[in-house]
């Protein structure tokens, strides 16, 4: 079965700092989900990554999916308190699309 | 649209006794699933539907039964409740472009405890 790997596994920064937050799949990605958790609450979908290289913005957040496709890289920009909280990668395998696998999530806390 | 929507948000089993998570969309997805998320293991798939009269397992189905006799709706069943089965329990739904998901649609989730 595929399996992902987050790191770190979390994460405190001041605001207004850069973060990183990786992916990294044990089998080659056929796309690779991002999306954000808060605390006792549903998942908030992010962005999707499809193509070797792809590389999606919204608002402070980037992500990218590198060329070999078994790694994910989600960057954010001038962190803000409202960037707090759970970050979760999802992979879909090849052959099966239906289950996406989801890693463990970073938490993040950031600093006023 | 109310997007996901999960019942009840809190619940109290007893070891042994059964109970249904709701779980509906109104968004015509044909794609559900549901998920439980426990510290340190990150989100499970316990099992999912591709369509109405359609499921199959996930990687975590023992002690859970689903049905989909409509596109709205996705029970999921606990059939002998056991501690081993607390966690927090997600529905999802999303729909097909191509040979891929889109994106996910989480519930708000349910929050259950066997004692």
């Amino acid at each position: 079965s595929q399996e992902l790997e987050q790191s770190p596994q979390s994460l405190i920064v001041q605001e207004g700092k850069n973060l990183t937050i990786n992916c990294t799949s044990s089998k080659t990605l056929y796309g690779l989900y991002w999306y954000k958790q808060k605390y006792g609450e549903g998942l908030i979908f992010l962005m999707m990554l499809q193509k070797g290289g792809e590389e999606k913005s919204h608002e402070k957040i980037t992500a990218k999916l590198d060329e070999k496709k078994q790694q994910s890289s989600l960057h954010i920009t001038a962190s803000q308190p409202s960037h707090a909280g759970i970050y979760l990668c999802g992979a879909v395998p090849s052959g099966g699309y239906q289950k996406v696998t989801f890693g463990i999530g970073t938490k993040l806390q950031v600093i006023p | 649209n109310a997007g996901v929507t999960q019942t009840p948000k809190f619940q109290v089993l007893k070891t042994g006794q059964s109970m249904t998570l709701q779980c509906a969309q109104d968004m015509n997805h044909e794609y559900m699933s549901w998920y439980r998320q426990d510290p340190g293991m990150g989100l499970r798939l316990i099992h999912y539907s591709v369509g109405a009269g359609i499921t199959d397992q996930g990687e975590v189905p023992n002690g859970y039964n689903v049905s989909r006799s409509t596109t709205e709706d996705f029970p999921l069943r606990l059939l002998s409740a056991a501690p081993s089965q607390t966690s927090v329990y997600f529905c999802a739904s999303s729909y097909w472009k191509g040979s891929l998901n889109t994106e996910a649609f989480f519930g708000q989730g349910t929050r259950l405890t066997v004692v």
